[in-house]
């Protein structure tokens, strides 16, 4: 596809639900990073990953956040035990290049809404 | 402390009236500074990218433009369809990594 595609773009889940969220960047685009957006606020950092390494999962904010990328191309983050703290807006964005490096503009999904009840 | 202010938080225009959006930043080792568009229910669409002070990127109505310390997104006669929330980025490197900072935003409301 042409831009970054997110799914669900709903997710509802029970308090203590484990859930999965899935990213598919632009083709070729080397970086992915996942961000956690409250409302009216700007996008948090989650994870970075450069092809299928993780370099920086500094911004996940507990260990029942995990996120993989196995094979360089899709991305995973998982949430597991939901709490209602975590109802947010998960956005995935890719970019060309390497972070630090030139074409290191970042292309976002639409984004995931989950609510947790 | 590593820090992305944009200001002011809203904006309401009326149609044809320019205006400036301020991002402003305090870090070290800066990489890039991007301009976001963001609208209700979508993912951030991004305008701009400037690397260096005195940098400056045009696009139709807007115009980004960089210093040492801030970024202005001028926005000239605008149109309804500008409505959105503007977001600035700063992508920095700290401590050997690099890192990318979003500012809360700035809402923008241009009247017919």
């Amino acid at each position: 596809g042409a831009g970054v595609s997110q799914s669900p773009r709903y997710k509802v889940a029970k308090r203590g639900q484990d859930v999965a969220l899935r990213c598919d960047p632009i083709s070729g685009h080397v970086s992915l990073f996942w961000y956690q957006q409250a409302l009216g606020q700007g996008p948090e950092f989650l994870t970075y990953f450069q092809n299928e390494a993780q370099l920086d999962k500094s911004g996940l904010p507990s260990d029942r956040f995990f996120a993989e990328r196995p094979e360089g191309s899709v991305s995973t983050l998982k949430i597991q035990r939901t709490q209602q703290e975590d109802s947010a807006v998960y956005l995935c964005a890719s970019s060309l290049g390497l972070a630090g490096g030139l074409y290191n503009e970042q292309f976002f999904g639409p984004g995931t809404r989950l609510t947790v009840l | 402390e590593d820090q992305v202010t944009q200001s002011p938080e809203a904006l309401r225009l009326q149609e044809g009236e320019s205006s400036s959006l301020n991002c402003s930043y305090t870090v070290s080792g800066l990489r890039g500074l991007f301009w976001y568009r963001q609208d209700p229910g979508k993912g951030p669409e991004f305008l701009f990218t400037l690397y260096s002070a005195g940098e400056e990127k045009e696009k139709e109505r807007l115009k980004a433009t960089l210093t040492k310390k801030e970024s202005f997104l001028h926005i000239t006669a605008p149109k309804p369809e500008d409505s959105a929330t503007y977001l600035c980025a700063v992508h920095h490197t700290t401590s050997g990594t690099y890192k990318y900072i979003f500012g809360t935003g700035t809402r923008l409301k241009v009247l017919a």
